[in-house]
């Protein structure tokens, strides 16, 4: 079983359309979860830290339940500029252990 | 300039040759970090370093060397390349409570013939 598991996808969704990103881990003793963002075969960049909490930036939410191991994206309204693989990532013991990615197209 | 800055961009080198790919970075980092990237699998680490004297094993190692030259440089040797070793290779950075995540160079596209 791998560490961090997504689904590849691709999601494909229209404009202004709401899409959710689910993904899983295996170690419990992750401390601490990103979301990152990456255009094709360029570099991973940080799209938002997840929080037990939740946290919310602009049209991006972030969910983290450490009971059943799942960290969540949403994103809502769509943009084409969205396309891109969003990447779930924990962070155990200083080490980032990364998901191989969830890709989405956002077409017009 | 970048923050993390890799060398080569781009590199075609032939099976058994032995090749070094250079990271530096200006964030003033402890931590640096070497992952490889190929389709459908992610990013996996291969080497870290938390410090100039530290070095540690990451997942897939074998075949793989580094050297942390500095605070700002940490580069990775391939002894004798292989092709299956063709992939694309990042270099990263941290601060030790990774609050911000990683900092990331814009990688290596390194082909093995």
């Amino acid at each position: 079983r791998k560490e961090v598991e997504q689904d590849p996808g691709p999601f494909n969704v229209p404009e202004g359309a709401t899409v959710a990103f689910n993904c899983t881990y295996s170690n419990s003793a992750s401390q601490s979860f990103f979301w990152y963002r990456q255009d094709c075969r360029k570099e991973p960049k940080l799209l938002m830290s997840v929080y037990s909490s939740g946290n919310e930036d602009g049209r991006f939410t972030a969910q983290l339940n450490r009971a059943s191991q799942y960290i969540s994206l949403l994103i809502r309204d769509s943009k084409l500029s969205d396309s891109a693989t969003y990447l779930c990532v924990n962070n155990q013991g200083g080490k980032l252990i990364f998901g191989q990615g969830t890709e989405l197209s956002v077409k017009p | 300039d970048a923050d993390v800055t890799q060398t080569p961009r781009n590199r075609i080198t032939k099976t058994g040759k032995r090749i070094m790919l250079e990271c530096s970075q200006t964030k003033g980092h402890d931590r640096m970090y070497w992952y490889r990237q190929d389709p459908g699998l992610g990013l996996r680490l291969i080497y870290y370093s938390f410090d100039v004297k530290d070095i540690n094993k990451g997942e897939i190692s074998d075949g793989y060397s580094v050297s942390r030259q500095a605070q700002a440089k940490f580069s990775l040797s391939l002894e004798s390349a292989i092709p299956n070793q063709t992939a694309l290779y990042f270099c990263a950075t941290s601060d030790a409570d990774i609050i911000g995540g990683y900092t990331f160079g814009s990688g290596t596209r390194l082909t093995v013939v």
